[in-house]
């Protein structure tokens, strides 16, 4: 059971690139979420999916965008990426919102340049 | 308390100290609290789950308590390990997460 999975790992970008950040799960969960860690911030919530074809903004969602066509895969785009952006994502999905535990992705440590 | 909070920030113990931390969060429209643990280098791995006022959960020698109506959640880690360094987080309303405390377990 691959649970969630992330690609890619590592990722140097430039400024002003785009990309986008993949996740995928293999265990039916409606909720899905991105979450940037940075040093003394712990886990900030970037944009979250309660299901198939529902988005909706976390906390710092500028920069980002998402979508989510399937239940399985929630992928991240970043339009301009910038070097505020340097960071580690995670990727993580749950049965439902808020009241059961978060699965996390095994992360993607980005940099920009 | 508008978001949650965690305090310490970090903590430094010898091997075999018990020690506690509390993660703070708003008591209205409370759904869940969730404590995590994060080891370095490592994706945050789930250790309780919380809904009732009262409740208390205990995995080995790590516990938790949860007071809704005050809106706190106390970690206890009995006879602490340097396995046990690692970060934890807890996780209230809309899968939030406080900023998360470091322990550092020296042998």
């Amino acid at each position: 059971n691959a649970g969630v999975t992330q690609t890619p790992k590592f990722q140097v970008l430039k400024t002003g690139q785009s990309m986008t950040l993949q996740c995928a799960q293999d265990m039916n969960h409606e909720y899905m979420s991105w979450y940037r860690q940075d040093p003394g911030m712990g886990l900030r919530l970037i944009h979250y999916s309660v299901g198939a074809g529902i988005t909706d903004q976390g906390e710092v969602p500028n920069g980002y965008n998402v979508s989510r066509s399937t239940t399985e895969d929630f992928p991240l785009r970043l339009l301009s990426a910038a070097p505020s952006q340097t960071s580690v994502y995670f990727c993580a999905s749950s049965s439902s919102y808020n009241n059961e535990k978060l699965f996390f992705g095994s992360g993607t440590q980005l940099s920009v340049l | 308390i508008l978001n949650v909070e965690q305090s310490p920030q970090s903590l430094h113990v010898q091997e075999g100290d018990s020690t506690n931390f509390t993660c703070s969060f708003p008591s209205s429209n409370f759904y869940a609290l969730h404590w995590y643990r994060w080891e370095t280098a490592k994706s945050p791995e789930a250790l309780f789950v919380m809904t009732l006022n009262g409740d208390e959960k205990k995995k080995g020698r790590i516990s938790a308590t949860l007071n809704t109506k005050e809106g706190y959640s106390y970690l206890y880690i009995k006879g602490s390990q340097p396995e046990d360094s690692a970060t934890y987080l807890c996780s209230c309303r809309d899968m939030r997460f406080g900023a998360g405390t470091r322990l550092t377990v020296k042998p």
